[in-house]
């Protein structure tokens, strides 16, 4: 199975400052069909996850414009441009790319 | 709207089953691919099993594998999960998922599963 290794697993931030979140994966996630299924799913206390970005980079609908998500091969990273109060929360990377999927261990971001 | 409503959690004893669902409204439920994903208390995601469009193929997740079998029905837009030979390590949050335009991008509330004598 391919294992998931998030850094930090919390992570206190100043709001309108800058955070950084990296996954690593045991394997390269790049996938057969040349695509590589790595995504990032942010889920807020008493709240379903929610997608926010797919296939490493892609933003998904709705998602604001100072999440990015860049990386290749196993490592990756998920930045936020300026926090924002909205942001705190539990943030996992996930491999889609090899059975079984497998999701990173999370990181907590809270404002400081 | 996509909508993903689970159901069917329940306290259970350990060796019992449960059936869970998942109503899906909002997209054209018979063409995109299903799944289930779980959170144990105070725990991370763990991805339980997914299932193709037309129900075909499947593929589940290693602590469950063998134990429960994912399923859908087309006609009345619902996905079900069968769970068997439950154990205490199960309890916990259900959620069903949506792959309509990339894996898990719609997701539903949850439902609760406790398996205790």
């Amino acid at each position: 199975d391919i294992v998931m290794t998030q850094t930090p697993l919390s992570s206190p931030v100043i709001l309108g400052q800058p955070a950084s979140i990296s996954c690593k994966s045991s394997k390269s996630l790049v996938h057969s069909d040349g695509n590589t299924y790595l995504s990032w799913f942010h889920q807020r206390p008493g709240q379903p996850p929610r997608l926010l970005i797919y296939r490493i980079s892609n933003r998904f609908s709705g998602v604001p414009d100072r999440f990015s998500g860049s990386g290749a091969g196993t490592d990756f990273t998920l930045n936020i441009n300026r926090v924002e109060a909205e942001d705190v929360g539990v943030y996992y990377c996930a491999q889609l790319t090899d059975f079984p999927w497998t999701f990173g261990q999370g990181t907590r971001v809270e404002i400081k | 709207e996509v909508q993903l409503v689970e159901s069917g959690g329940d306290l259970a004893q350990p060796g019992g089953s449960l059936r869970l669902s998942c109503a899906a409204s909002g997209f054209t439920f018979g063409r995109r691919p299903m799944g289930w994903v779980r959170q144990a208390p105070g725990k991370g995601l763990e991805w339980v099993s997914t299932i193709n469009d037309n129900g075909i193929n499947t593929h589940y997740g290693d602590s469950v594998r063998g134990r429960v079998i994912i399923s859908r029905d087309n006609s009345k837009n619902i996905l079900y999960l069968q769970m068997n030979s439950l154990r205490a390590e199960d309890t916990a949050v259900y959620h069903c998922a949506a792959w309509i335009n990339a894996h898990f991008d719609y997701w539903g509330r949850g439902t609760p599963v406790t398996v205790s004598s």
